[in-house]
């Protein structure tokens, strides 16, 4: 059973555009949504992280939204450049350090 | 310096070996992980130790055994290698309810 849905499992934008990935979960006793970076070749490492208590968190040109009624989390990616193109995984943490992740979203951006 | 270290970093065996991952971390922390990311790109949490103590088992089979020499080794040993087991396996630690910092990976092939 997949505890946080991720979409879209693909996503292509523009040198400049915004990047949006969604994910929604069920379990409210779930206490903290990291967002990880995935290159290729390379382990996925911590972007931002934001707590159920707060609607929004924003680190340089990532944003995370959070909608706690909807139990659902996207992050935002501003003026979004090559460099960002990587696989982002959404997750939920859940007692302690116990993380389920999202399935993935493949992120190309063109120039 | 690296701060969580795998070994190897790519693995090639047949059917029904038995293979050994060693895991490294140098940053003082408590726990640490093993996820097994699948050729979907899926990550799950296989296991997880805290101070040599076994916290989390995810129905993995017992064919996989997490061996933790002291707080900063957590080794895999693998039994009885099947097809299905080849995959991305990654190592991580973090400290209690802190950001899960990740290896560079081993990518296993069983042929």
């Amino acid at each position: 059973q997949q505890q946080v849905k991720q979409s879209p499992q693909s996503l292509i934008v523009q040198k400049g555009g915004i990047s949006i990935i969604n994910c929604a979960y069920e379990n409210t006793a779930f206490d903290y949504f990291p967002w990880y970076q995935q290159f290729p070749g390379k382990g996925p490492a911590l972007l931002i992280a934001i707590r159920p208590d707060v609607s929004e968190k924003k680190e340089g040109r990532f944003t995370i939204s959070f909608n706690k009624s909807a139990k659902q989390f996207s992050l935002h990616i501003m003026d979004s450049q090559p460099g960002d193109s990587a696989t982002y995984f959404c997750a939920a943490n859940l007692e302690g350090n116990n993380l389920f992740f999202g399935t993935g979203t493949r992120l190309t951006v063109i120039p | 310096d690296t701060a969580v270290s795998q070994t190897p970093k790519y693995l090639v065996t047949q059917m029904g070996n038995d293979k050994s991952i060693k895991c490294e971390q140098n940053l003082g922390h408590d726990t640490m992980y093993w996820y097994k990311q699948d050729s979907k790109k899926f990550l799950k949490i296989m296991f997880s130790y805290n101070n040599k103590e076994l916290i989390i088992n995810e129905t993995v089979p017992n064919r996989f055994s997490p061996k933790s020499p002291d707080k900063a080794h957590l080794n895999l040993h693998i039994n009885s290698l099947e097809l299905g087991d080849s995959a991305v396996y990654f190592c991580a630690s973090s400290l209690p309810f802190g950001e899960q910092f990740f290896g560079p990976g081993t990518r296993l092939t069983v042929l």
